[in-house]
Formats: C-alpha cells, structure tokens, sequence
C-alpha cells in the first residue's frame, strides 16, 4: 500500500537552477494536489488538478508550473528557483475535490 | 490566506489529560476536516464533520462544529504521549463545481510522561 509517493525527499538548489518534484498515487484518485508548509504559516496551496487533464492555480503559484501526466502522476516543476521557494512541498490526492486528502510524506526544497 | 486560525498554537498537557483545539473560520464551509502531523511526515485524515452536522465522535476523538459561530473543536480524551503531533483544521468551500479546501496554522500539542 504505497498510498502517495513524492520523490525526492531531500533536495539542494542553487539559484537559479530549475528541478520537477515527483508526485504519484497508486488509489485511483481524480484530484491531486501541492502545497507547500513554511514556519508558522500551515499549509498554503501551489495548484492543484480537478481531474485528470485539468490544473489549476492555487494561492500561491507564482514560481511554479504543474503537469498531470496522467490520473497517477502529478509534477510540480520549480523553473528557476529562488531562495523564497525553500520549503517543504507536499503532495497529496483526493477521490474527488472536498473529500479527505491523502499525503505524501513531503520534499524537504532548500535553495541557496 | 489561511481560513481556518487554531487556537491555541501550542498545548502541553500530561499523559491521561484531555486536550481541547479550537478553530475558527471566516466564510460559508461545506464540511471542515481534522488532520494531524507527526514531526517530519505528511499529514494524516482524522475526521470530517459536514455543515449539517454538529458533533463526531471516532474513537477518542470528538469534533464539534458549530456554523452560527464558524468554529469547530478537536477534543482527544485519556491523551497519549504518541499523540504528540501538530494538528490542522482544514475547510473544504463549494463554489458551483469547484471544492477549495484551505488548512489553518495548526495547534502542537506536546503530551508527556
């Protein structure tokens, strides 16, 4: 039962440099989603996908691009990073939107 | 921004003690959800308790919620030093086709010995 995989769990960027974090969920799920968790502030939601074939913006998307490769597959790539990113990205999925979130157990981004 | 605000940010409390969360909300919810976070992992499902729904009880947790006030409550009974862990409420609104569902801040609840 893997559940919700990201991958990598650690991740050291210069900036500038541009890298795609990994999300795949092996439940069946129509949405998916990436927020990310900073000190202090919860978690705070980057884009997220209705369904397969559809993304859209969260709250916070600038610096960020997504792509639902297919109804397992979530990616979030970061173009050009920037110190401001250096946080920790969770991805998680939902059978459909507003039902539980399931998580992954997180990418831990620092960039310097 | 963050709908949901929990209160308080952090409680220590010994082992066997109950532990109260509260957390409060701005706009019109379909159903606000529960989850807690051990140090270091992701975030894990506890409860959800619909709009029309005013208390949940799921084994030693007990969730109220109470729409006039916008606010909802976390109580964990005959607490257990693994129950030590961050907890959020999350608020899940319904516009048209759309679900938004948004975390609060989070309460950590250290449980002792």
């Amino acid at each position: 039962n893997a559940g919700v995989t990201q991958t990598p769990k650690f991740q050291v960027l210069k900036t500038g440099q541009s890298m795609t974090l990994q999300c795949a969920q092996d439940m069946n799920h129509n949405s998916m989603y990436w927020y990310r968790q900073d000190p202090g502030m919860g978690l705070r939601l980057i884009y997220y996908s209705a369904s397969e074939g559809t993304t859209d913006k969260g709250e916070v998307p600038n610096g960020y691009n997504v792509s639902r490769l297919n109804k397992r597959e979530f990616s979030l790539r970061l173009e050009s990073a920037a110190p401001s990113q250096t946080s920790v990205y969770f991805c998680a999925s939902s059978v459909t939107g507003g039902s539980p979130l399931h998580f992954g157990n997180g990418t831990r981004l620092t960039v310097t | 921004s963050q709908q949901g605000e929990e209160d308080p940010q952090a409680l220590s409390i010994q082992e066997g003690e109950n532990a109260t969360m509260n957390c409060s909300y701005k706009t019109s919810i379909n159903n606000l959800q529960w989850y807690r976070q051990n140090s270091g992992r992701g975030l894990v499902h506890l409860i959800l308790i619909r709009s029309n729904e005013r208390e949940k009880h799921s084994g030693r947790l007990r969730v109220t919620l109470d729409t006039s006030k916008k606010s909802s409550s976390l109580l964990i009974t005959a607490s257990r030093a693994a129950d030590t862990a961050s907890y959020f409420c999350a608020t899940v609104s319904v516009t048209g086709t759309a679900s938004k569902l948004t975390f609060g801040t989070g309460t950590r609840l250290q449980v002792t010995l």
